[in-house]
């Protein structure tokens, strides 16, 4: 079936530090990739995502490239803020049929925290 | 576009009692999801609908539990003799029919039994 493998956290960074969240998937058909992030108190947000091999997503200055060879599609920015501090979550959806359900699978989740 | 909305926010209720969530997807989505939180992992897929037929169930969800859309707009989710394991965030997502249209979700229901 489907996985998502998620790097755990917390992952502590200073401002303007330079941010990777690795993850990686397992996928029986051709999925499409997402970034979703949880600020405290609220519900999750789509951030970013890919729908074919090679697609970059991009948002609020962060990216994420999927790498079919490699099987992964990890988070990056390049300089963080405090207010970037949230649980990122990285999900997959696995649509082979048209019409069904693009449900999606979702890693454990990585919680970022920003510091000056 | 008022995003989902999902009623009541917190629940906490006895072992054994009966408990129903309900979400308003965004009007224009004709596609409505719930997921599962449970603390320090990721949601879980429950089940699907498009309109108002329930087109996919995940096997998390026992008999006890029931979803129902009934016009095609909001959704009930419906938890049976609620259990200690029940306990967690419900979530509501919903996105328009298409492929790989993108999943909008709500702020979710924190289910808690004493």
């Amino acid at each position: 079936g489907n996985s998502v493998t998620q790097m755990e956290g917390p992952v502590t960074l200073s401002e303007e530090a330079f941010l990777t969240i690795n993850c990686t998937y397992t996928a029986t058909g051709y999925p499409s990739l997402f970034w979703y992030v949880q600020y405290p108190g609220e519900g999750l947000q789509l951030l970013l995502k890919a729908t074919k091999a090679d697609d970059k997503g991009s948002n609020k200055g962060f990216e994420a490239t999927y790498r079919k060879e490699t099987t992964s599609f990890h988070l990056e920015k390049g300089s963080v803020q405090v207010s970037d501090s949230a649980v990122y979550f990285c999900a997959l959806s696995d649509q082979k049929v048209t019409g069904t359900a693009s449900k999606l699978t979702f890693g454990t989740g990585t919680r970022l925290q920003v510091t000056l | 576009d008022t995003g989902v909305s999902q009623d009541p926010r917190h629940k906490i209720t006895k072992r054994g009692q009966n408990v129903t969530f309900r979400c308003d997807p965004i009007s224009e989505h004709n596609r409505l999801y719930w997921y599962r939180q449970t603390l320090g992992q990721g949601p879980e897929f429950l089940t699907y609908f498009q309109n108002e037929a329930q087109l996919e169930k995940s096997r998390l969800l026992s008999d006890r539990f029931s979803a129902e859309r009934p016009k095609g707009s909001f959704s009930t989710l419906e938890i049976q003799r609620t259990e200690q394991g029940d306990s967690a965030m419900y979530l509501c997502a919903s996105s328009l029919e298409g492929y790989n249209q993108p999943q909008h979700f709500g702020d979710g229901t924190r289910l808690s039994i004493l």
